[in-house]
């Protein structure tokens, strides 16, 4: 059973478009995360949710906007996308507000812009 | 603000010999916990060590150990006994409570090359 899972893995499309990633935890976590990872491999968060509720939005342009439909699920949609929007976008999640432990990471969804 | 400083973009170690990577870091936070992952080449990141910043005894799980200086505001990881799996990239992270504990900060990661 995958702890933390994010589809699709790859995305390849054009500049304009307009995409989605799902991810979805089974680990009964209160907390899930957004991450891009870019071509230097810096990792830097995007948006973190608690319980369905934004917590943090770390600057990032208004065309990304993350819906938690529960607390199991954070999903990330992205309109008119840019070439700089090429990345790995990592989905995570930890224990409440305030615990100090671990994140778990999803595989990661590999994102192309052309 | 806090940040994450790793200095050495890349290392090398032999097969069986240990190895540390070095990390150091800013917060203002009086409270907050120091990370440790590792990024194979697959892609995914996995959890290695955590230290808390109260924590009085260095953090140890298996071949890892977390070498947490406060003063020195340093969390240097070490590797004993190195093994091939164990060529990948490595990322010093941290969360601290002014934040609580929402937002993990990382460092630009090094590389590590095990040869035989």
């Amino acid at each position: 059973d995958t702890a933390v899972s994010q589809t699709p893995k790859y995305l390849v499309t054009q500049m304009g478009n307009d995409k989605s990633i799902k991810c979805e935890q089974n680990l009964g976590h209160d907390t899930m995360y957004w991450y891009k990872q870019d071509s230097k491999k810096f990792l830097k968060i995007m948006f973190s949710y608690n319980n369905k509720e934004l917590i943090i939005n770390e600057t990032v342009p208004n065309r990304f906007s993350p819906k938690s439909p529960d607390k199991a699920h954070l999903n990330l949609h992205i309109n008119s996308l840019e070439l700089g929007d090429s990345a790995v976008y990592f989905c995570a999640s930890s224990l409440g507000q305030g615990n100090t432990g671990e994140l778990f990471f999803g595989e990661g969804s590999r994102l192309t812009v052309l | 603000a806090q940040k994450i400083t790793q200095t050495q973009p890349g290392m090398f170690v032999q097969e069986k010999e240990a190895v540390t990577l070095d990390c150091t870091y800013d917060t203002s936070d009086p409270s907050y916990g120091l990370f440790w992952y590792k990024q194979p080449s697959s892609g995914e990141m996995i959890f290695l060590i955590y230290q808390g910043s109260y924590d009085q005894q260095n953090a140890t799980e298996g071949r890892y150990s977390l070498n947490f200086q406060k003063a020195r505001k340093s969390a240097n990881l070490v590797i004993s006994a190195s093994q091939l799996g164990d060529s990948a990239m490595y990322f010093c992270a941290m969360r601290g409570v002014n934040t609580g504990f929402q937002k993990l900060v990382f460092g630009t990661g090094t590389r590590l090359l095990v040869s035989p």
